[in-house]
């Protein structure tokens, strides 16, 4: 596996159910952000790791929970989300946290909450 | 207003044709910017960086950054159907610290036709 990979692609539930996205990075890494991409909007940053402690929450509903257990991983807790939830959610890392630091992203997680 | 603005399109050009991106911002305090590539149905990958003013050339792609009229530009130079995808705009500032926050256009969609 090579760059930033997500799991899983595509994920439909229902508001009162509990998943997790997960997002791993091969590319050694400090830094790891959640984004949310909607339609017709730009993408919303949600919340940044830097050395696997989270610098920034972007004012993100509690309902979502991020995890990051080492530099290499990221998961995201979902939990009686609401239909406007859905969503692309995209995974980046940066090899740091810096303003210059170039974020490569995932591939995503297609999100639908019915 | 928003930080960045963008014209989501959607923009359908011929094949061989010069195509111009362009997104205008509000915030002067901006210093690095980017212009991202995203396919359907993945991430975003970064196409061109900037930093400051000027401009910068690869290959059939040019970034241009006008700072003193906060406009920023992605040209594309005989243009292939393989070019048809969503393309953002992309920022951020030097805030003094270690925390680097992109500021996103909510993207063009591109369609290149044969």
């Amino acid at each position: 596996e090579t760059g930033v990979t997500q799991t899983p692609r595509h994920l439909v539930m229902g508001m009162t159910n509990k998943k997790s996205l997960k997002c791993e990075q091969h590319l050694g890494h400090n830094a790891m952000y959640w984004y949310k991409q909607s339609a017709k909007k730009p993408l919303e940053l949600m919340f940044v790791y830097s050395l696997e402690e989270r610098v920034e929450n972007n004012s993100v509903p509690s309902r979502f929970s991020p995890e990051c257990p080492n530099s290499s991983h990221l998961f995201l807790h979902l939990h009686t989300l609401q239909p406007e939830d859905s969503a692309l959610y995209l995974c980046a890392s940066s090899q740091g946290a810096g303003e210059s630091d170039t974020q490569y992203f995932g591939p995503g997680t297609r999100l639908t909450v019915l | 207003q928003k930080e960045v603005e963008q014209d989501p399109g959607p923009l359908s050009v011929p094949e061989g044709a010069i195509v111009s991106l362009n997104c205008t911002y509000s915030n002067s305090a901006f210093q690095y910017f980017m212009w991202y590539r995203q396919y359907s149905r993945k991430g975003p990958e970064l196409l061109m960086y900037t930093y400051s003013s000027g401009n910068k050339e690869d290959g059939r792609f040019t970034a241009q950054v006008d700072k003193s009229s906060k406009y920023i530009s992605l040209f594309i130079r005989d243009s292939q159907p393989s070019d048809s995808a969503t393309y953002l705009c992309a920022m951020s500032y030097d805030r003094g610290s270690t925390l680097g926050r992109l500021y996103f256009g909510r993207g063009t969609q591109l369609t290149v036709w044969p």
